[in-house]
This record gives structure tokens, sequence and C-alpha cells, in this order.
């Protein structure tokens, strides 16, 4: 596609229950970032890959959250056992080499209850 | 601590009235720093990159530049829908490609 793709664009869910939050980058990226953005704040570093390895998570909040890129291109960012803090847009953006600009996606508005 | 800071955090203007909106940055060493412009409901746009003091980009009514400490972003004769939050970032030199953001600017233009 033209753009990165993010699926779904909102997510509903209740507490405790498990949510996957998927992100199709622009063909050819290497590079893949997740963040989370509350309202009114910058958008928050969790992870990002080089290729399909993590080349830093160090912003992954608990052992709760995470992330895979198995085959190099579309990610799957995973969420156990959710709580209400885990709240927040989640944004996903890729470029085409680390160091290089990177192209956001519109979001996934995650909304635990 | 690899730290950016925004300022003002909102910003009103009336329409042609030009202002500059400021990113200070505390970093070990600044690989790139980066403007993205966001509208509420959706992801940041990407607007800039800057990679050594003294450059300046331009692109429409927009023009950034960027010294050893901060960057501005110069806002010409804004129009109304100029109107979002712009969004400042930099990638340091630390052994990680990450992006670091600052909070924001909100900026309204009114007609």
């Amino acid at each position: 596609g033209a753009g990165v793709s993010q699926t779904p664009s909102n997510k509903v869910t209740e507490k405790g229950k498990y949510v996957e939050l998927r992100c199709d980058p622009i063909s050819g990226h290497t590079a893949l970032y997740w963040y989370r953005q509350s309202l009114g704040q910058g958008p928050e570093f969790l992870i990002y890959f080089q290729g399909t390895g993590a080349a830093d998570d160090s912003g992954l909040p608990n052992d709760r959250f995470f992330a895979v890129r198995p085959e190099g291109s579309v990610s799957t960012l995973k969420i156990q056992r959710t709580e209400r803090g885990d709240s927040a847009v989640y944004l996903c953006a890729s470029s085409v080499e680390v160091g290089t600009e990177a192209f956001f996606g519109q979001g996934t508005r995650l909304t635990v209850v | 601590e690899d730290q950016v800071t925004q300022s003002p955090e909102a910003l009103r203007l009336q329409e042609g009235e030009s202002s500059s909106l400021n990113c200070s940055y505390t970093v070990s060493g600044l690989r790139g720093l980066f403007w993205y412009r966001q509208d509420p409901g959706k992801g940041p746009e990407f607007l800039f990159t800057l990679y050594s003091a003294g450059e300046e980009k331009e692109k429409e009514r927009l023009k950034a530049t960027l010294t050893k400490k901060e960057s501005f972003l110069h806002i010409t004769a804004p129009k109304p829908e100029d109107s979002a939050t712009y969004l400042c970032a930099v990638q340091p030199y630390s052994g990680t490609y990450k992006y670091i953001f600052g909070t924001g600017t909100r900026l309204k233009v009114l007609a």
C-alpha cells in the first residue's frame, strides 16, 4: 500500500482480555516502530525492529506487552491481561532504514473497559 | 538523560500572523531531528529532517532551523488549515535508533 496501515482502527476490550494490534508497513521499509500516545502527550517509544529482530524493546512497559515481525514486514503488538491503564492510541511507523524519517499509520485506539 | 522540550504548549494566532515554535533538546549526540504535524485522530505526518547545526528546510509556509541545542519551526503568514499539533523528535547517538518525542505545540490559527 501507499502508507502504513494499522488494524483495527478502534478496539474496545474488557479488562483482563488479550488483544493483538496489526501493522502493515510501507513496502520495502526495513525498520518498524511501535509507539503509544495518550491524550495531550507526545508518542512514547515501545519497540523497534530492524528486519525481523527487535533491535530495542526497552520501551515495553512490562512483560504483558510483546511484539513480533516474523517475516520482516507485518508486525503484531500483543497485549496480555489488559488493564485500564493500557488505554491509548498505539501508533506504528516505518522507515526505509534506521536513521531516516519514519512514516506513521493512523493508529489503533485501544480502550480497556 | 535524553530529553526534548517543546514550547509553547499551545499557541493561538490570527491568520497571517507569523510566529515560531521551539524544540529544545538535551542529547549525548544528535543523529537527527524530525518535525511532524498531527491532526486530531490521525497519526503524525512527517514534515522535515535536520541533521546538523545550521541546516534549514522549507515547505510552503513552514521553515525549520537547527542549532546545537534547539530547533525552530517558523510559520509565515499561517492559514486556518495550518492548525494542528506540531511534534518534534530527536534520534540521539546512543546505540539505538528510537525517536524521542516532545509533547508538542497545539497551534490554532483563527480566520
